[in-house]
């Protein structure tokens, strides 16, 4: 089974420039996460798809961050414009209908720095 | 206060003794109770899940939850260098389908 896929690895920008994020999950995986981890955190959930509905997102600052999922599948979460503060690794995490019962895999991740 | 609480660390444990690793967190009706590990620069994999109070034996890992106390453990037994990672609590609470991760603690073997 393929594992849930994130690109880029790494991210390298000025503040105030966009960047986007994007992730495949796990087939057959209808819920889909974004979570924020700063270096000596841990993650922070920023957003939860259901299939393309957007369950949670509580957490979003959406002022600058946005984040979609077409068809229910792909995802990209972008940035507009970003802070410093947003330098962060972007985890992005899929799990079958009940993460209650088995947590949820997560992607390499992305890695951003913004300068 | 946080709803899941680690100490940060760093905890620092011999080669072959058990290391002891901490959670408590504050949401009574926390049904679901897991532990992730985080080598340096990777992603967080996950390793233990709990769901009853008690003690679930994997490998060389154990978990132990106890609800009254609101408070989840792992032990791991004959600790290897290879277990130097962080590990990452997370809870998930009823009624929705999100985990809740703590800060982490980073956990070192000393050879």
């Amino acid at each position: 089974e393929a594992g849930v896929a994130q690109s880029p690895r790494y991210k390298i920008i000025e503040k105030r420039q966009s960047v986007a994020f994007w992730c495949n999950p796990i087939s057959g995986h209808a819920t889909l996460y974004w979570y924020q981890q700063i270096l000596g955190q841990g993650p922070k959930l920023l957003i939860q798809f259901q299939n393309n509905g957007v369950v949670d997102d509580s957490q979003l600052p959406k002022d600058r961050f946005s984040a979609e999922r077409l068809k229910g599948v792909d995802s990209t979460l972008k940035i507009q414009p970003a802070k410093l503060e947003d330098s962060a690794v972007y985890l992005c995490a899929s799990s079958l209908d009940r993460p209650r019962s088995y947590g949820y895999t997560f992607g390499s991740g992305t890695r951003l720095t913004v300068v | 206060q946080k709803e899941v609480e680690q100490n940060s660390g760093p905890l620092s444990v011999p080669e072959g003794a058990i290391a002891s690793l901490n959670c408590t967190y504050s949401d009574r009706v926390s049904q679901s109770f897991f532990w992730y590990r985080q080598y340096s620069g990777k992603s967080p994999e996950l390793i233990m899940s709990i769901y009853s109070n008690g003690d679930k034996e994997d490998g060389r890992f154990t978990a132990q939850l106890n609800k009254a106390s609101q408070y989840v453990s792992l032990l791991i037994r004959d600790s290897q260098p290879s277990d130097s990672a962080t590990y990452l609590c997370a809870v998930n609470s009823y009624g929705n389908e999100k985990l809740t991760f703590g800060t982490g603690t980073r956990l070192t073997i000393i050879p």
